[in-house]
């Protein structure tokens, strides 16, 4: 079974300038989520997809902060314009379903690490 | 506001032996919990997942137990080896969103 896929791995960007992560998650997991974890904390969530919904994104930063999911599947995370503060790892995941009575173990892509210099 | 803390952050033991991580919250409200596994660069590996209902979780050398009233989950790590050296990062879900604790990091020496 293929895993949460990410890209790019890594990403060297000045503040101001734009930059975008794609997430594709297992196939046939409706629920996907955007974290942001910065070093030497645990990972925080910024929005929350079921299917091609937003279920929650109530921590996401939404004046430079974007995210959509298009046709439930593959989801884009953008940032414009970076700040220094954005500097962290940028961490996928699905899951089959986000409700307390189903198997809601999330499987996590590798992250893609951002650096706003 | 739900708020996750682990204690200690970083641990360092010789190879061999047991060790116990732990994992507190502040909202007993929880539908259940999940220890993950971060190596560095990688993203998490779900462990253990224990059902609000459940007492404790077993794979292989790791037991999971959960005292939700109390607000608390432990992770037993038998017989360490080097490999097992990680972050470690127990998470609760309330229902509708999932809160991160900040890690322990474990050093297992040969």
């Amino acid at each position: 079974e293929a895993g949460v896929a990410q890209s790019p791995r890594y990403k060297i960007i000045e503040k101001r300038q734009s930059v975008a992560f794609w997430c594709n998650p297992i196939s046939g997991h409706a629920t996907l989520y955007w974290y942001q974890q910065i070093l030497g904390q645990g990972p925080k969530l910024l929005i929350q997809f079921q299917n091609n919904g937003v279920v929650d994104d109530s921590q996401l930063p939404k004046d430079r902060f974007s995210a959509e999911r298009l046709k439930g599947v593959d989801s884009t995370l953008k940032i414009q314009p970076a700040k220094l503060e954005d500097s962290a790892v940028y961490l996928c995941a699905s899951s089959l379903t986000p409700l307390a009575g189903g198997t809601n173990i999330q499987y996590f892509g590798a992250g893609t690490r951002l650096s706003v210099l | 506001k739900q708020e996750v803390t682990q204690i200690p952050a970083a641990l360092s033991v010789p190879e061999g032996e047991n060790l116990v991580l732990n994992c507190s919250f502040t909202d007993s409200a929880i539908y259940n919990l999940q220890w993950f596994r971060q190596d560095p660069g990688k993203g998490l590996t779900s462990l253990l997942l224990i059902q609000s209902s459940q007492r404790e979780q077993t794979s292989g050398r790791l037991n999971a137990s959960l005292d939700k009233s109390s607000g608390r989950s432990t992770l037993y790590i038998a017989a360490s080896q080097p490999g097992d050296s990680a972050t470690y990062l127990c998470a609760v879900f309330t229902g509708n969103q999932f809160y991160f604790g900040t890690g322990t990091s474990l050093t297992v020496i040969p």
